[in-house]
């Protein structure tokens, strides 16, 4: 079946401006997850949804970054006046249902470029 | 703070030859732990998991070990092939609250398996 996918792969944003990056989960799958990767390091949890509900935005690094879901299937997160250390690679993984042993599958992740 | 370390940035090996991969993690409350290989301009695709109630989980080539008193676990690749070569996460979870559903990744290692 169809894995997670997310668009654009690619966005170049200049200082300031919003950008919206949209992620579509695996079909059926309860839990979405957002994490951020910085370059050279791991990814690091943005924010996680239930269904439609965002149970945890704590990663969230500003309040100029958004995340919705308000269907319970695709998931958009907005970044407000994008900033140069907002360049990074934004990663969409979904799980069938949560439970710590539950596997999260990636996306092939936006790859954003502040300039 | 990093909570899950991976000390190699890089590591080569022959082809046929056993690639070992380490993964050190200092946050007592995680007690399962996965392993996602990673290519270019793709996601993290998950490999394989293990729980802290078992010391070692095998999938065909690739064996994962766990020493909890040591906070260490390690993944084994043999025979390794260059279609292995890839960036490595070690990534960690907990059994309660946030730590439930949020991976906490290291920084990653990159195989390179020479023909």
């Amino acid at each position: 079946g169809a894995g997670v996918s997310q668009s654009p792969r690619y966005k170049v944003a200049k200082r300031g401006q919003d950008v919206a990056l949209r992620c579509d989960p695996i079909s059926g799958h309860v839990s979405l997850f957002w994490y951020q990767q910085a370059l050279g390091q791991g990814p690091e949890f943005l924010t996680y949804f239930q269904n439609e509900a965002q149970l945890d935005k704590s990663g969230l690094p500003s309040d100029r970054f958004f995340a919705e879901r308000p269907e319970g299937s695709v998931s958009t997160l907005k970044i407000q006046r994008t900033q140069q250390e907002d360049s990074a690679v934004y990663l969409c993984a979904s799980s069938r249902r949560t439970g710590y042993q539950e596997t999260q599958y990636f996306g092939p992740g936006t790859r954003l470029l502040v300039l | 703070d990093q909570q899950v370390k991976q000390n190699s940035p890089s590591l080569s090996v022959q082809e046929g030859r056993i690639s070992i991969l380490n993964c050190d993690y200092t946050n007592s409350m995680f007690d399962y732990f996965l392993w996602y290989k990673k290519y270019p301009a793709e996601g993290p695709t998950f490999l394989i998991s293990i729980s802290s109630i078992k010391d070692k989980n095998e999938d065909g080539r690739f064996t994962v070990f766990l020493n909890k008193s040591a906070k260490h676990l390690s993944l084994h690749i043999v025979p390794s092939q260059p279609g292995d070569s890839a960036v490595y996460f070690c990534a960690a979870k907990g059994d309660s609250g946030a730590g439930s559903y949020q991976l906490t990744f290291g920084k990653g290692t990159k195989l390179s398996v020479i023909p």
